[in-house]
C-alpha cells in the first residue's frame, strides 16, 4: 500500500507557483521521498527526491518538514505543459521498490 | 540515448491467446522494472530485475505472468493465458545503480484483450 496521502486536484494559474503537499506520517527515517509526474498517456517522468534537506533542481524544489511527516513539491513558474498527475512515493527502505499512490491531478490554466 | 524502449505500443489479442511484451532498458543501466497501470488499481509494480536477475516478483499477480531477462539490453513480459481483465498499459523502467536513483519509464504498451 501506498504510504503518501495526496489530494486529488488542484488548479493553478499559469506563471503563478504550484504547491503540492503530500502526507507520509509513517515514514521511516532512512526512507527517501520521491516526486514523479504522469503526463497523459505518457510514461511516469522523474521530477526531485529527497531524504531530510530541501532540494532543488531545474524542475522543482522540494520541502520536507522538519519531522519529515509531510513534504511540498513546489513548480515556481506553472506553464500549460505541467498539467499531469503528480504521485508522492515514499521508497521502501532497502529495496528498489517505488509504491505509486493516487497522486494529485495538476490543471494548469491559462 | 533514445531512452526505454518498449514493444509492441499498442497490442489488441482475444482471451486465451499468449501475449509477450517486450522491452530494452537504457544501456548501462543495472535495474528493470515492469509496472502495470490501470484506472482501477492505478500504477502498479510487477517485478523487478537487478543484473538480469528477477529481485523480487511479489506483485506478479499470478502464474499466467513471467517475464524474464536473458541479457542486459532486453526483457519480456509474457501473459499466457491472457484474459480480459489483463487489460492495462503495461511500462518498462530502468535504473542506474541501486534505488537512490531515479527510473527511467519507456513509453508504455496499450493491451487490449477481447
Amino acid at each position: 500500500d501506498a504510504k503518501t496521502t495526496q489530494p486529488p486536484s488542484m488548479d493553478c494559474a499559469e506563471g503563478r507557483a504550484a504547491n503540492l503537499p503530500c502526507n507520509h506520517s509513517t515514514i521511516s527515517g532512512n526512507e527517501y521521498v520521491y516526486w514523479y509526474r504522469q503526463i497523459h498517456s505518457q510514461g511516469p517522468q522523474y521530477i526531485i527526491h529527497g531524504l531530510k534537506n530541501n532540494e532543488t533542481n531545474e524542475m522543482a524544489s522540494l520541502i520536507i518538514t522538519e519531522d519529515r511527516k509531510s513534504s511540498t513539491l513546489i513548480l515556481p513558474h506553472a506553464t500549460l505543459r505541467d498539467t499531469a498527475v503528480y504521485y508522492c512515493i515514499v521508497r521502501v527502505y532497502n529495496t528498489d521498490k517505488l509504491i505509486f499512490g493516487t497522486g494529485t491531478r495538476l490543471q494548469v490554466f491559462p | 540515448d533514445a531512452g526505454v524502449i518498449q514493444s509492441p505500443r499498442h497490442e489488441v489479442t482475444e482471451m486465451g491467446q499468449e501475449v509477450t511484451l517486450r522491452c530494452k532498458p537504457i544501456s548501462g543501466h543495472d535495474y528493470l522494472f515492469w509496472y502495470r497501470q490501470t484506472m482501477m488499481r492505478g500504477l502498479e509494480l510487477l517485478i523487478y530485475f537487478n543484473n538480469n536477475v528477477p529481485i523480487d516478483d511479489s506483485g506478479m499477480p499470478e502464474d499466467r505472468f513471467s517475464a524474464k531477462m536473458p541479457n542486459a539490453s532486453f526483457s519480456t513480459l509474457k501473459i499466457q493465458p491472457s484474459e480480459p481483465r489483463d487489460s492495462a498499459v503495461y511500462f518498462c523502467a530502468s535504473s542506474f545503480r541501486t534505488g537512490d536513483n531515479e527510473q527511467f519509464f519507456g513509453p508504455g504498451t496499450r493491451l487490449t484483450v477481447l
